[in-house]
C-alpha cells in the first residue's frame, strides 16, 4: 500500500530560478495539501486542493502556486526563487477535504537555493 | 487567527523518565487538535487526534494526550519513554467545522532520550 509519494527527494536551485514539485497521493485520497518546514519550525501551510479546487492557502507570496490534476496528483510551483525558499516541502493527502480521517504526509521535498 | 505554542523547544531525558509536552493553542472556536512526530529522517507520523468526547485520548506507542478546554491545552504525556521516542514533536490544530484542511502546527518539541 503506497503512502503519499513526493518527488523529487533533493533539489538544488539557484536564485531567480523556478522549481516545480510534485506529489501523489494514497490512492483514493482527493485532497491534497502542501507545507513549508523551515529548518528548527513547524510545517506551515501553503496550498489545499480538493476535487481539483484550490480550497485554501496560506500565508505565501504569489510566487508559489499549486495545481491538482484528475488523478488527484498534484505539483507545486515555485517562481523567482529566494534563499528563503530552502525548506522541505510536504505534501499531505487525504480522503476527503476536512480532518476526520486525519492527512498522512509524505517524506518531503528538501529545497535548497543557493 | 489560530496559533499552536509549544513550550518546550528541547527535551532531554533518560529512558524510563515519564513525558510530558506542553502545547496550547489559540482559536476562539472548535477545534480538532493533533500530536504528530518525526523520527530522524523520516515523514510526520500521527501520534493521536482529538476531536471530541472523551478528553482523554490514547494514541499509538503509548502515547496520550488530554484535551483541557478551560485552558486551551493539549499536553501530550507517556509515563516511561523509550531511546526510540528520540524525535521531534509537533502539536496540530484545526477548525473543525468549515474547511477544517489547515492544519497550524507548533514549532516542535525536539525530545532526545538517553539510554
Amino acid at each position: 500500500d503506497a503512502g503519499v509519494t513526493q518527488s523529487p527527494t533533493h533539489l538544488i536551485k539557484t536564485r531567480g530560478q523556478q522549481v516545480t514539485l510534485r506529489c501523489s497521493p494514497i490512492s483514493g485520497h482527493k485532497s491534497v495539501s502542501w507545507y513549508q518546514q523551515v529548518l528548527g519550525q513547524g510545517p506551515q501551510f501553503i496550498f489545499q486542493y480538493y476535487e481539483k479546487e484550490e480550497r485554501g492557502r496560506g500565508n505565501f507570496p504569489d510566487r508559489f502556486s499549486a495545481r491538482q490534476f484528475p488523478n488527484y496528483s498534484s505539483e507545486l510551483n515555485v517562481n523567482a526563487l529566494l534563499l528563503g525558499d530552502s525548506a522541505l516541502y510536504l505534501c499531505a493527502s487525504s480522503f476527503i477535504q476536512g480532518m476526520d480521517y486525519g492527512y498522512t504526509f509524505g517524506s518531503g521535498t528538501r529545497l535548497t537555493v543557493v | 487567527a489560530q496559533s499552536v505554542s509549544q513550550h518546550n523547544h528541547h527535551v532531554i531525558l533518560s529512558e524510563a523518565a515519564s513525558l510530558e509536552l506542553g502545547c496550547n493553542y489559540s482559536y476562539g472556536g472548535t477545534v480538532n487538535l493533533f500530536w504528530y512526530v518525526q523520527y530522524p529522517g523520516q515523514h510526520l507520523q500521527l501520534l493521536l487526534k482529538y476531536f471530541s468526547g472523551d478528553p482523554l485520548v490514547k494514541g499509538i506507542k503509548g502515547f496520550e494526550a488530554e484535551f483541557i478546554k478551560s485552558k486551551f491545552s493539549f499536553n501530550l504525556r507517556k509515563p516511561s519513554v523509550q531511546w526510540s521516542d528520540t524525535a521531534e514533536y509537533f502539536c496540530a490544530v484545526t477548525r473543525s467545522s468549515g474547511n477544517t484542511g489547515k492544519l497550524i502546527f507548533g514549532q516542535g518539541t525536539t525530545l532526545q532520550v538517553k539510554p
